[in-house]
């Protein structure tokens, strides 16, 4: 089965940027989409197909893929935007899947 | 807007069925789109359970898949999990989702189901 890695933990200043990896078998040949979610709330769609955002949501998320490593980037980090982040992708390689990553907890000092 | 709610009992027995509903607003099931389940242990990461096409294809997590029945209602606009055989591990918050082309673009509140007697 496809295994999707992330940091426990990123821990980032005010203003700064933080990075979430997502460590995958040539995860640069897949989609890869990435969520937020914040205590007691659904997670959130905050980028898609590896670097497009959805609507609403800021300019500071972008995300990038290649190789075995997806990264997340939240640029001028905000406190609101302490939260869990997951990156998925869909796998077709042997069967129909979806597959999340172990998550990350950025905490925003 | 695409709503979805989730709904059921919030208390199963260990070797009986989980049974939950999606009830689906803003959108007709039967005009498209994959259809699914996720779940959440208390204090962990996220699990995919399985997805269901408005015609009724179904995908289901190999892990689950001999305990997993996921069916969709076109006429109440909902679909439904089933889940057998249920112990304490199975403990989560289960949420239903809309998915279009593997990304879980909606999401429903979630609602937490324990596994106890």
């Amino acid at each position: 089965s496809y295994v999707l890695t992330q940091p426990p933990s990123v821990s980032v200043a005010p203003g700064q940027t933080a990075r979430i990896t997502c460590g995958g078998n040539n995860i640069g040949s897949k989609s890869v989409h990435w969520y937020q979610q914040k205590p007691g709330q659904a997670p959130v769609l905050v980028v898609y197909d590896d670097s497009d955002r959805p609507s609403g949501i800021p300019e500071r998320f972008s995300g990038s893929n290649s190789g075995n490593t997806a990264t997340l980037t939240i640029s001028r980090v905000e406190a609101g935007d302490e939260a869990d982040y997951y990156c998925q992708v869909w796998d077709s390689s042997s069967d129909h899947r979806g597959v999340f990553g172990t998550g990350t907890k950025v905490t925003v000092l | 807007q695409v709503q979805l709610q989730e709904s059921g009992p919030g208390l199963v027995k260990p070797s009986e069925t989980l049974s939950l509903t999606c009830a689906v607003s803003g959108y007709s099931i039967s005009s498209g789109y994959y259809w699914g389940w996720i779940r959440q242990p208390p204090g962990k990461g996220l699990e995919w359970i399985g997805s269901i096409y408005h015609s009724g294809s179904t995908y289901y997590n190999p892990s689950l898949k001999s305990r997993v029945t996921i069916s969709v209602d076109t006429s109440k606009n909902q679909f439904s999990l089933k889940l057998s055989s249920v112990t304490a591990a199975d403990t989560a918050v289960y949420y239903c989702a809309r998915w279009r082309s593997g990304i879980a673009v909606d999401w429903g509140q979630g609602t937490l189901v324990t596994v106890s007697s």
